[in-house]
């Protein structure tokens, strides 16, 4: 069964860079049927989507964030990752990633989520 | 401003039929992208309800169905429970944007 489990620090100061990591079991990130993202919540808030790379490694940004925005694979531990700069209060959020399929036909798959929270 | 348009909030007995509705465009409902439903129950992650017009996951039930007209669809909830209370979300793909977008969500309220 896949299992999507997010990593990374839960505090990040203003103007930093925000990094996680989404570890992937019982999936590849080179099934050539999926594309792998990630997507935010703000607490109390929807669902934004942030970013999403496929099995060749080409990636897809949200046109509001894609100045801020890195989404890259590592295919030897089966994780993908992201990246956020110059982040601010507004970035603050529960981070999802996430399994969606390329023909999107199906909806997404998601990991249980982790909270960044970007205070000083 | 969320790029798919929900209401806020909807509510019913148990027992009653609700519905959700989700407002797009020609650029993504308009233009044959599939709509898909999440359920959410607050502090969790959303789960996937139903993805186009028929298909649940495993254990969804059929009292959950969607309805489709024009740049609009509506998923409804018949024969309500107390378990359905949560947050709903309809998501789909928008090509003006090339980008996946979402409802703003409708908070569901068994009364």
């Amino acid at each position: 069964q896949l299992q999507l489990q997010q990593s990374g620090p839960g505090l990040v100061k203003p103007s930093e860079t925000l990094s996680l990591t989404c570890t992937v079991s019982g999936g590849s990130i080179t099934d050539s049927t999926y594309y792998w993202g990630w997507i935010r919540q703000p607490p109390g808030k929807g669902l934004e989507w942030i970013a999403s790379i496929d099995y060749g490694g080409r990636t897809y940004y949200n046109p509001s964030i894609k100045s801020r925005v890195t989404i890259s694979p590592d295919t030897s531990n089966n994780q993908f990752s992201l990246r956020l700069t110059s982040v601010t209060a507004a970035d603050t959020a529960v981070y999802y990633c996430a399994r969606h399929p390329l023909t999107m036909i199906l909806g997404f798959y998601w990991g249980q989520g982790t909270l960044v929270t970007v205070s000083s | 401003q969320s790029v798919l348009t929900q209401p806020p909030s909807v509510s019913g007995a148990p027992g009653q039929r609700v519905t959700i509705s989700c407002s797009g465009t020609s650029s993504n409902i308009g233009a044959g992208y599939d709509v898909h439903w999440y359920y959410q129950v607050p502090g969790t992650a959303p789960k996937l309800l139903i993805s186009g017009d028929t298909n649940r996951p495993s254990g969804v039930p059929d009292r959950f169905s969607v309805s489709k007209s024009g740049t609009s669809v509506s998923l409804a909830i018949a024969g309500l429970q107390a378990e359905d209370e949560g947050d709903y979300y309809c998501q789909s793909f928008d090509s003006s944007l090339s980008a996946w977008v979402f409802g703003g969500g409708t908070k569901v309220t068994v009364l």
